[in-house]
């Protein structure tokens, strides 16, 4: 059974604090994701890695970033917490190739930042 | 214009009901087409892919109209534990990307 894993079910920081997000997949899949969901937008990709040590640009990106030093382990960084940062970060991992469609989440980080 | 559109709901429906979800997607190249269900709180997880040719699996059946770019989700025989929200997702390329719709909640009641 594949399992994902997510550092905490609830955070709350403050405006300007930097945050870290741990994810951890055990299936040795080599794509991981994160996205965030709020009410009435969805599931938004803010990005994504094929491998370690790469990463590539969802579709908002803007006041994050990630780091992939290993292939189980994809962390998400808010550099400086912003109140429209308050979110549900969901982290999510797949194959390469075929069956790659089917992506396994995360139990979610409900993130307040005051 | 959203990649993925769905109605959002909610839907709410008698136990025994038949009811169907509807989605509309933008970009004619997608390859692959999925639903998921997220329950309240919860992460989503995959129900079922969807084929061209259409497919079922139990009391749910997925359809895919390429033509007109929609997709359909018919549940019938409603149970409460089919409470939840439907996403619609397409895959726009080979890449393992997703674009998921923003929901359709269906609430069953006994």
């Amino acid at each position: 059974d594949v399992k994902v894993t997510q550092s905490s079910r609830y955070l709350v920081k403050r405006t300007g604090e930097k945050v870290f997000l741990e994810c951890v997949q055990d299936m040795d899949h080599e794509n991981m994701f994160w996205y965030r969901q709020d009410p009435g937008l969805g599931l938004r990709l803010i990005y994504f890695s094929y491998d370690v040590k790469m990463k590539e640009k969802g579709d908002i990106p803007e006041g994050y970033s990630v780091s992939r030093e290993k292939k189980e382990r994809f962390s998400l960084i808010l550099e400086s917490a912003s109140t429209n940062q308050t979110s549900m970060y969901l982290c999510a991992s797949s194959l390469r190739g075929a069956g790659g469609e089917t992506q396994y989440f995360g139990p979610g980080t409900r993130l307040l930042v005051l | 214009r959203k990649e993925v559109e769905q109605d959002p709901g909610p839907f709410n429906v008698p136990e025994g009901a038949t009811v169907a979800f509807n989605c509309t997607y933008s970009n004619s190249a997608s390859q692959s087409f999925f639903w998921y269900r997220q329950d309240c709180r919860k992460e989503p997880k995959l129900l079922m892919s969807v084929y061209s040719s259409g497919n079922e699996d139990g009391r749910f059946t997925a359809q895919l109209n390429r033509a007109s770019q929609y997709i359909s989700l018919l549940i019938r025989d409603s149970k409460l534990s089919d409470s939840a929200t439907y996403l619609c997702v397409v895959t726009p390329s080979n890449t393992g990307k997703l674009i998921f719709g923003q929901g359709t909640t269906l609430q069953v009641k006994p």
